[in-house]
C-alpha cells in the first residue's frame, strides 16, 4: 500500500494570502495524484488530477506541482470559500487507491 | 451536470446487513466506472470499491473485501453496495462518486451507523 502523508496538518493563514500544502508519497507516484477540497457537511470536490490539472471549474488560484513522491497543492490568495480541509489522493497503484490525511486550511 | 443521489443508510447492528443505492443522472452512466468512498466520523477519506462501466470488473479495499460487493445496473442508471458482516469499523458517510482513478462528481453521501 502506497502511504500518503500530508503537511502541515493545520496551516493558518490570513485571507489574501498564499497556502502551500504538501503530500509526500511513499513511493513515486508518476503524477497520478489528485487533489480535493471539502467543506464541513459536504462531500469533497475535485480540484486536481494528474498532479496539476485543475478540473472543470476550478478556479486558477488553485494549482499543483510536484513529481515522484513529493506534491504540493498552492491556493494563490485565499478567499473565504477556501477555508477547508484539502485531501490528496493516489491513483498510481490501482486499484489500491489511498488518500492523505488532510490538512485543514483556517483562518488566521 | 451530473448527479450523484445516495440512499439506503442507516442504523445496523454488528454483524448486520445493508445495501446502499446511489442513482446517476445528468451522464451517460454505461460509460463510466463508479466507486464509493467512505469517511469515518472526524476521519479521512478511504476508498471502499469500484466498478468498471460494463459491471465486469469489480474491486474492493482489503478492509472490505469478502464483506462487500458492488454492483450495477445500467439499465437503472445505479450503482450499489451489499454491505455484509458489519462492524463498528464500518460506521462512515459512504460516499459514490463517478470513476475509478480520481473521483468526480461525488455524491451528498449516506450515513451507516453500526451499533447495537
Amino acid at each position: 500500500e502506497i502511504v500518503m502523508t500530508q503537511s502541515p496538518a493545520i496551516l493558518s493563514v490570513s485571507p489574501g494570502e498564499r497556502a502551500t500544502l504538501s503530500c509526500r508519497a511513499s513511493q513515486s507516484l508518476s503524477s497520478n495524484l489528485a487533489w480535493y477540497q471539502q467543506k464541513p457537511g459536504q462531500a469533497p470536490r475535485l480540484l486536481i488530477y494528474g498532479a496539476s490539472t485543475r478540473a472543470t471549474g476550478i478556479p486558477a488560484r488553485f494549482s499543483g506541482s510536484g513529481s515522484g513522491t513529493e506534491y504540493t497543492l498552492t491556493i494563490s490568495s485565499l478567499q473565504s470559500e477556501d477555508f477547508a480541509v484539502y485531501y490528496c489522493q493516489q491513483y498510481n497503484n490501482w486499484p489500491a487507491l489511498t488518500f492523505g490525511g488532510g490538512t485543514k486550511v483556517e483562518i488566521k | 451536470e451530473v448527479q450523484l443521489l445516495e440512499s439506503g443508510g442507516g442504523l445496523v447492528q454488528p454483524g448486520g446487513s445493508l445495501r446502499l443505492s446511489c442513482a446517476a443522472s445528468g451522464l451517460t452512466f454505461n460509460t463510466y466506472a463508479m466507486s464509493w468512498v467512505r469517511q469515518a466520523p472526524g476521519k479521512g477519506l478511504e476508498w471502499v470499491s469500484s466498478i468498471s462501466a460494463s459491471g465486469v470488473g469489480t474491486y474492493y479495499a482489503d478492509s472490505v473485501k469478502g464483506r462487500f460487493t458492488i454492483s450495477r445496473d445500467n439499465s437503472k442508471d445505479t450503482v450499489y453496495v451489499q454491505m455484509n458482516s458489519l462492524g463498528a469499523e464500518d460506521t462512515a458517510v459512504y460516499y459514490c462518486a463517478k470513476g475509478r482513478d480520481w473521483f468526480d462528481p461525488w455524491g451528498q453521501g449516506t450515513l451507516v451507523t453500526v451499533s447495537s
